[in-house]
């Protein structure tokens, strides 16, 4: 069974300032896909990025980026110039589409 | 990007009846379907796959016959949550994963209370 897990329930960060959500993964699979969703208040779920495990390089989609570390199993998103806008819970989920407990983000101001 | 339906976004239904939740792909053909159950404050909770033309995987703990999932066509599926409580009441979400078996689109999600 493919687990994914995210040990950060809050984050915190300051306009403009970077911030990463962790998460790690179990699969026994060789070749899958691991995305990031973002959900703000309206509630409606959106991509942020996906990343492909036989790409060694890792997804960027403008300021959100990935750190994927295959062997390890692990897959965190970094934001750079956070803005207000960027405030919502993320989850992170393999192509099974479970997701994991997510990580609420807060940009201050 | 893709985009999903999901019909209505709010219902209110009297307690023992059944309430059909809709989830349409607008523009691609989406063979699979996900449904979830979303407490408040807390994750996605998927509650089964389906694949057009087939019964749809429950996970476990779900009630397959509470919980009534069809995936009859390419672009629609359908949860219906028969004989409804109180505790049914909660906020549910569809996803159709496109064609190149990449990403799946989410639907609005149905806020449903049960009185």
């Amino acid at each position: 069974a493919q687990t994914v897990t995210q040990s950060q329930p809050e984050m915190s960060v300051q306009e403009a300032e970077t911030v990463t959500l962790s998460c790690t993964y179990d699969t026994s699979e060789s070749d899958y896909y691991l995305f990031w969703y973002k959900q703000p208040p309206s509630r409606q779920m959106i991509l942020v990025i996906r990343q492909e495990a036989y790409k060694q390089q890792n997804a960027t989609e403008n300021r959100f980026s990935v750190n994927f570390q295959k062997a390890a199993k692990s897959f965190s998103l970094k934001i750079s110039d956070s803005q207000l806008g960027d405030a919502a819970m993320y989850f992170c989920a393999l192509n099974d589409m479970r997701f994991g407990a997510g990580t609420r983000l807060t940009v201050k101001p | 990007g893709a985009v999903v339906s999901q019909h209505p976004s709010r219902v209110i239904c009297k307690s023992g009846t059944s309430v059909k939740i809709e989830c349409r792909s607008l523009d691609f053909q989406a063979t699979t379907m996900f449904w979830y159950r979303q407490f408040p404050k807390q994750s996605l909770m998927l509650m089964a796959t389906s694949n057009e033309g087939s019964k749809a995987t429950y996970e476990q703990g779900v009630e397959k016959d509470k919980f009534l999932i069809n995936h009859a066509s390419l672009t629609l599926s359908t949860l219906t949550v028969t004989s409804a409580h109180p505790e049914d009441s909660s906020f549910y979400i569809c996803s159709a994963r496109d064609p190149e078996n990449t990403e799946a689109f989410f639907g609005q999600g149905t806020r449903l209370t049960v009185v």
